[in-house]
């Protein structure tokens, strides 16, 4: 079975700026993989980042970049150098390396950018 | 570029209609699921299925059903719809178990 926890329901950060979107996880899975999505408004939900849990390496996608910390089942995710089209609800996800595994997200976060 | 294809993005039906919301992906992808996404509670999966003609339960089956003939389509069945199935729809599918899943647009639907 698998949990994912986003404490958080919203945040807020300045044009320019660095924010961290938090994530907790449980899974019973020995391999498994750690997704962030991004839904804008226009509702599509898009891939930001992918973490394979058994790579010690953290994951960076330009200005995305998480920390994956893996003995506190952790996923955050930072977003450097924010901009106005960063602004949707980021949703974290946690799937097993199985073939037949699901994924599963947590309650997401509303991030804006003030201009 | 993977491409997923919901019938519709917006749907208005009445209680005790039979509603059909229709998925398509064009990559071959064994893997589909249908999800439907309500504020605060994130997004929960309803039904999934790993290859044609085959099917489970998520976490959220009740008052749903599903049909997979081709490996391509992936349909949700709401038998008696109902108010409380006002919601946004989600469809994903992927390949490989290493790959991310690709969602389409979404379906609002409203159940007057």
């Amino acid at each position: 079975a698998q949990t994912v926890t986003q404490s958080q329901p919203e945040m807020s950060v300045q044009e320019a700026e660095t924010v961290t979107l938090s994530c907790t996880y449980d899974t019973s899975e020995s391999d498994y993989y750690l997704f962030w999505y991004k839904q804008p408004p226009s509702r599509q939900m898009i891939l930001v980042i992918r973490q394979e849990a058994y790579k010690q390496q953290n994951a960076t996608e330009n200005r995305f970049s998480v920390n994956f910390q893996k003995a506190a089942k952790s996923f955050s995710l930072k977003i450097s150098d924010s901009q106005l089209g960063d602004a949707a609800m980021y949703f974290c996800a946690s799937r097993g390396a199985g073939a037949n595994s699901k994924l599963t997200f947590g309650k997401g976060i509303t991030l804006s950018v003030r201009p | 570029d993977v491409k997923v294809t919901q019938s519709s993005r917006y749907l208005v039906k009445r209680t005790g209609e039979k509603v059909f919301l229709e998925c398509v992906q064009d990559m071959d992808h064994e893997n589909m699921f249908w999800y439907r996404q309500d504020p605060g509670l994130g997004l929960r999966l309803i039904y999934f299925s790993y290859d044609v003609k085959m099917k489970e339960k998520g976490d959220i089956p009740e008052g749903y059903s599903v049909s997979r003939e081709k490996k391509e389509r992936f349909s949700l069945i709401l038998e008696s719809a109902s108010t409380n199935q006002t919601s946004m729809y989600l469809c994903a599918s992927f390949g490989q178990f290493n790959q991310p899943q690709h969602f389409g647009d979404g379906t609002r639907l409203s159940i007057l």
